[in-house]
């Protein structure tokens, strides 16, 4: 079974300052995906990467794929409080099928 | 272009009662993918869709839950005898093809 391990689980900080959320498995992927979900909704897709070392930006966010498609870590740069939320990595399983193996998930709260 | 549409957002049924979550997938999507999110769980697949099959249920309890995507209208997920332990929130996701997946709103499914 594929597991997907993100960390931190929790993180609060201020806004202004820089975070990066990991996210950790030992089987290879053949995409990964970073959604984020806000309370009472679905997660939103925020950026596919594909390549072994692709790293890929998105205003104030740096998303990089590992060398090995086995890991990833978003990296954001002076945090807002607009960017409070669930983060989810999700690994595209390799196979027939490309359903999204999840992430347990990063508590993000940045306080104004 | 409208997203992913699911309905209904809430849905509160009875033990023992049916429920049944509609998913719309985005315009021009041909794949649906069924989520459950447990609470204090993360994300985990149930069934993958395409027109008129089922290509993936390994995700699914092999009792009480049905999945179909027929050929004209929204994709079912139907869920016979509801147990408490039933109560999650259910996301639907379409893709175009096997990549990116994007989520609907979910249905909030409340067993008492």
């Amino acid at each position: 079974t594929q597991l997907l391990e993100q960390s931190p689980q929790f993180l609060s900080i201020q806004e202004g300052e820089n975070l990066t959320v990991y996210c950790n498995s030992s089987s290879v992927f053949s995409s990964l995906q970073w959604y984020r979900q806000e309370p009472g909704e679905g997660p939103v897709l925020l950026v596919t990467v594909v390549t072994g070392g692709e790293v890929k930006k998105l205003k104030r966010l740096t998303f990089q794929f590992g060398d090995a498609r086995k890991d990833s870590s978003l990296h954001i740069t002076a945090a807002q409080p607009g960017d409070t939320g669930l983060y989810l990595c999700a690994g595209e399983e390799s196979g027939a099928t490309n359903k999204l193996i999840f992430g347990t998930g990063t508590l993000l709260a940045v306080q104004p | 272009n409208a997203g992913v549409m699911q309905n209904p957002r809430h849905l509160v049924r009875r033990r023992g009662q049916e429920a049944r979550l509609r998913c719309s997938p985005m315009k021009g999507h041909s794949h649906v993918y069924w989520y459950r999110q447990l609470p204090e769980e993360g994300l985990k697949f149930m069934v993958y869709l395409q027109k008129e099959n089922i290509i993936d249920e390994s995700g699914m309890p092999k009792e009480r839950f049905s999945a179909e995507f027929p050929k004209e209208g929204p994709s079912i997920l139907r869920i016979q005898q509801v147990v408490r332990g039933d109560s999650a929130a259910y996301f639907c996701a379409s893709s175009p093809y096997r990549g990116e997946q994007y989520f609907g709103p979910g249905t909030r499914l409340t067993v008492t």
